[in-house]
């Protein structure tokens, strides 16, 4: 079973503005990853928040963590054409030494030039 | 290219017949993971190698599936007697040993069509 959600499931924009998508979990974490997929390809990894820390950023990326309620939300700024994407939040677990990524439904972005 | 590769990129199948996906994964990882995304929904964890040893295994993966890594390099993942549920994408991945964060690296996936 999936670990949780991303909210939207989609979300449309023009290019230059910012998209902001949430993602929500369940067990506790040692980590949260996001992932970038295109259209029926891989996985590309594009920054990961450990879950001591609240805020990172990476180029147009800012991730935030928030242990608390157990969510995350990735920003992207200025967004382009070629940001148009699903993404995805992963988590790495902390139970039992377990190796495995849980990924939420994630989150189709759309950017209209 | 120096990525995790996979083949074929695409399979199509009738309804009982076995098939076979190969993941290679980034030269030198000593670790390797088999996913499996139907549509509209992320990847979901099927199996976990370290070398040569099949270490995690999820509940998804039925009898009918089985995956090996006989030299702790290349793995296979095989479905037998292959039913239209088992229609998604089957995705590999790698990540090398001594990294302090499970951050994995994946492969373009292989396509799985049972008709």
């Amino acid at each position: 079973s999936q670990q949780g959600e991303e909210d939207p499931q989609a979300l449309s924009i023009q290019e230059g503005e910012n998209a902001t998508m949430n993602c929500s979990y369940k067990t506790s974490i040692n980590n949260l990853q996001w992932y970038r997929q295109n259209s029926g390809r891989g996985l590309v990894h594009l920054i990961l928040i450990r879950s001591n820390e609240r805020e990172k950023h990476s180029g147009r990326l800012r991730v935030t963590l928030d242990t608390s309620k157990k969510s995350s939300s990735l920003l992207i700024t200025a967004s382009r054409a070629a940001d148009t994407a699903s993404y995805f939040c992963a988590t790495a677990l902390t139970q039992g030494g377990s190796e495995k990524l849980v990924f939420g439904k994630g989150t189709k972005l759309t950017v209209n030039p | 290219d120096t990525g995790v590769s996979q083949d074929p990129r695409h399979k199509i199948t009738k309804r009982g017949q076995n098939v076979t996906f190969r993941c290679d994964p980034i030269s030198e990882h000593n670790r390797l993971y088999w996913y499996r995304q139907t549509l509209g929904q992320g990847p979901e964890f099927l199996t976990y190698f370290q070398n040569e040893a099949q270490l995690e295994k999820s509940r998804l993966l039925s009898d009918r599936f089985s995956a090996e890594r006989p030299k702790g390099s290349f793995s296979t993942l095989e479905i037998q007697r292959t039913e239209q549920g088992d229609s998604a994408m089957y995705l590999c991945a790698s990540r090398p040993q001594g990294a302090k964060v499970n951050e994995q690296f994946f492969g373009p996936g292989t396509r799985l069509t049972v008709l």
